[in-house]
Parts: C-alpha cells; structure tokens; sequence
C-alpha cells in the first residue's frame, strides 16, 4: 500500500489554458475526494465519488471543472479556461466504507500556479 | 457563520509542553471528526478519528469530542519540535462533504 499518490506535483500554466490532474486513491479504497487549499486555509470540499458515481458536489464549484472517477480507481479533476484565482493546492483524499471507519487519508496535492 | 471555527494561532510553546487545539462547529449534525496534522507545502496527515462523542488517545495525542458544546480538542502531551506544524480539524454529519477549519500553526521551540 503506496497511500494516495498524485500526479503532477507541480503545475505552471498560462491563464486560459486547460489542465488535468490526476489522482490513485489507496487500491481497496471507494470513496474519493477532491479539495482545494490555498494559503493560510484549510481544504475546501470540491467534489465527491463513491465508487464510479460521483454524489456530491460543492455549490461553489465553477462550471469550468470537471471531475470523474471512470471505472471507480483513479481520478481525473479537469479545470477548463484557468484563471489566476485557481491558483491553489488541490487536494486528493480516499477512504473505504467497508469494515474500516471511514477515516479519510490525503495524496502530497497538485500544486497550480496559474500566471 | 462558517461551520468550523478554529483559532489560526500562531501558537508557540516550549518543549516538553502541552499543547491544547480547539475547534468548534455550528452543525449538530456533525459526528465524525478527524485531526490532521499538514507541514509546510505537503497533503495532511491523519493523526486521530473520532466518531460521535467522547475522547480518544493515540500516544502523545487525545482526541476529545463534546458535542453538547459544539467542541473539539485534541491535546499534544510532551511537545516536540518535530511536532511543529499546522493542525487542522475536520468534521462531517455523513461522508459525502467534510468540513475544514482553518488550521493552527503550531511552533514547539527546542
């Protein structure tokens, strides 16, 4: 068990562009989220996925992301048209509903630096 | 009214204190509440989970729940400075969505 892995790390991009990200929860682990983090916060919600569907989503998420979790393994988060305000850590985390207590386990985070 | 409330600190101790984190929420829903603990530039680390009220020890860590008060803790015995970090609580009423607070930061001085 590697934990929750994120890739890439780091990310530079022009305002305007496209860009993905993508996140490997824990392998025996159905629920997914997604969080944004900038500086001198805590994780704001932005998405949740138990298994392939995807049952919540935060109000204040723009139309310009997009999350998916196709075959209920991995995650893709899509942010489309970036703006400088998207600049902030983003945030992948599992947990399992079976047998263990729900506790929620973190990658290392994508950095985003939108200039 | 945010639903998490927590003291962004900084908070600064020697080593060997003890170290008091606090949060508290609006929702009575809430009943699963978690500690993290987050080093500079890095995804957070659990340190404790507790479900519904009550207290919960891990080593150095208790976790304490009192949800008449709308009130978490959690207590760090024998600070080091390895432990100097941001603490950040979280709590949700289900799975689906998780609330934050803002973190603490913490410095345990040698």
């Amino acid at each position: 068990d590697t934990g929750v892995s994120q890739n890439p790390r780091h990310k530079i991009t022009k305002r305007g562009q496209n860009v993905t990200f993508r996140c490997d929860p824990i392998s025996e682990h159905n629920r997914l989220y997604w969080y944004r983090q900038t500086l001198g916060q805590g994780p704001e919600f932005l998405t949740y996925f138990q298994n392939e569907a995807q049952l919540e989503k935060s109000r204040l998420l723009s139309d310009r992301f997009s999350a998916e979790r196709p075959k209920g393994s991995f995650s893709t988060l899509e942010i489309q048209r970036t703006e400088q305000g998207d600049s902030a850590m983003y945030l992948c985390a599992s947990s399992s509903t079976s047998g263990g207590s729900g506790e929620q386990f973190f990658g290392p985070g994508t950095r985003l630096t939108v200039l | 009214q945010k639903e998490v409330e927590q003291d962004p600190g900084p908070l600064s101790v020697p080593e060997g204190a003890i170290v008091s984190l606090n949060c508290t929420y609006s929702n009575s829903a809430f009943q699963y509440f978690m500690w993290y603990r987050q080093y500079s530039r890095k995804g957070p680390e659990l340190l404790m989970y507790t479900y519904s009220s009550g207290n919960k020890e891990d080593g150095r860590f208790t976790a304490q729940v009192d949800k008449s008060s709308k009130y978490i803790s959690l207590f760090i015995r024998d600070s080091q400075p390895s432990d100097s970090a941001t603490y950040l609580c979280a709590m949700s009423a289900t799975y689906n969505q998780f609330y934050f607070g803002t973190g603490t930061s913490l410095t345990v001085i040698p």
